[in-house]
Order: C-alpha cells, then sequence, then structure tokens
C-alpha cells in the first residue's frame, strides 16, 4: 500500500481565516514533506519532517505553520494567507529517503 | 547546487505509438537516486519509475523504460504503445541518497496523446 491522504480535496478561504490541512500515512515512513505547487510548474517544497522532528523549512512565511503530531499524521496550519497562496498543496512521504509518494493534493482558493 | 533540465515543455504521440522524454541533470555527486513522475489533470502525482545511480542497468517498469547516461547526466524516458490514458505532466527529478532530503524537479513535459 502506497497510500497518502490528504484532506480536504478543495478549500476555499478568506485572508482572515484560520483553517488546516491534513495529511495521513500508514506506510510506517518517517519522513514527511509539505509542497506548494502553481499550475504548470513543478511543486516547490516548503517543509520536511523527519523522525517527526522539523528537519528542513524552506524560507516559509509564518502565516504557514506545520506540525507533526505523531509519525503518522502531518498537518499544515494557514492563518491570514494571501491570494498569491493560493495553490494545490501536497503531502508526501518516504521510508529512505529515496522515492517519495505523494498524496492527491489540497486545492487551496483565498479569496 | 543540482539542477534538473527538460527542455521540452510540450511533445505529442499517436496512440499506440513510442515517445521518448529527455532530461539532463547536474551535478557533483555520485550517489543519488533518478526519477520520473508524472501528473494527470487529477493532479495526483504518480511515480512512473527510479534509477538508482550506483546501478548501470537501465530501469524498466512495464511500457516505461529509462535510458540512464551517467556519464553525461542524461535520463530520459521512453513510453512504449502509448495510451490515452498516459497524457499527463512528466517530471524529471534528481534526490541525494539519504533520508528525508530534497527532491530537485526539472520544469516538466507536457504529453498529449493523439487517438
Amino acid at each position: 500500500d502506497t497510500e497518502v491522504t490528504q484532506t480536504p480535496k478543495h478549500l476555499v478561504m478568506g485572508m482572515t481565516n484560520k483553517k488546516s490541512l491534513k495529511c495521513e500515512q500508514h506506510m510506517g515512513h518517517r519522513a514527511m514533506y509539505w509542497y506548494k505547487q502553481k499550475a504548470k510548474k513543478p511543486p516547490e517544497l516548503m517543509f520536511v519532517y523527519s523522525y517527526e522532528k522539523l528537519s528542513i523549512n524552506e524560507s516559509v512565511p509564518s502565516r504557514f505553520s506545520p506540525e507533526c503530531p505523531n509519525s503518522s499524521l502531518l498537518n499544515l496550519h494557514l492563518h491570514a494567507l494571501q491570494p498569491e497562496d493560493s495553490a494545490l498543496y501536497l503531502c508526501a512521504s518516504s521510508l529512505t529517503g529515496s522515492e517519495q509518494y505523494f498524496g492527491p493534493g489540497t486545492r487551496l482558493t483565498v479569496t | 547546487a543540482q539542477t534538473v533540465t527538460q527542455s521540452q515543455p510540450e511533445m505529442s504521440v499517436q496512440e499506440a505509438e513510442t515517445v521518448t522524454l529527455s532530461c539532463t541533470y547536474d551535478t557533483s555527486e555520485s550517489d543519488y537516486y533518478l526519477f520520473w513522475y508524472k501528473q494527470p489533470p487529477s493532479r495526483q502525482m504518480i511515480l512512473v519509475i527510479r534509477q538508482e545511480a550506483y546501478k548501470q542497468q537501465n530501469a524498466t517498469e512495464n511500457r516505461f523504460s529509462v535510458n540512464f547516461q551517467k556519464a553525461a547526466k542524461s535520463f530520459s524516458l521512453k513510453i512504449s504503445d502509448s495510451q490515452l490514458g498516459d497524457a499527463a505532466m512528466y517530471f524529471c527529478a534528481y534526490i541525494l541518497v539519504g533520508s528525508a532530503r530534497q527532491l530537485t524537479f526539472g520544469s516538466g513535459t507536457q504529453l498529449t496523446v493523439l487517438p
């Protein structure tokens, strides 16, 4: 089973809202990732968690706040977003640090 | 820094024909992996094929195969007997061996399959 699940599939939020994206995997992977993807562009890395500790933060604005409550779950808390933050947010996980398995993504629209 | 280049923004192929997507990369490292990912309109990023740099043998997965030229830093993807379901954006990607590393993606090639 190589499934990574993400909820919600779609999210529309105003610039003053607080919302969260959720990612889950039950493959025993110890590394989890958040990516942001704009249309027709490759994914851009935002955060990496390794063994539930934040190991990479690619200079992401503080309005994005990641959280890894346990080895299977990864959250991305959103607050005071801007319209340019509208994008597809992808979660991925990996076991050995080689191939990453991606979830279906959350399509976020900020109004 | 590692870079991945896909020089073909768009490609098209007739159904049942063969198409090759190009990818070159630049690295000073010797131990790494290369991947091809497929992203159809549904936007799910799907792993197509993986190649370990230390392996000389080219990876194959059913109708998908790669031509890995380590010295030339080239990693092309060949799709045989193309099907309508192969239509997607294809990304070439590189990662250093080690845990929780960053994937470096190319800019992508949009493949259209013509009936």
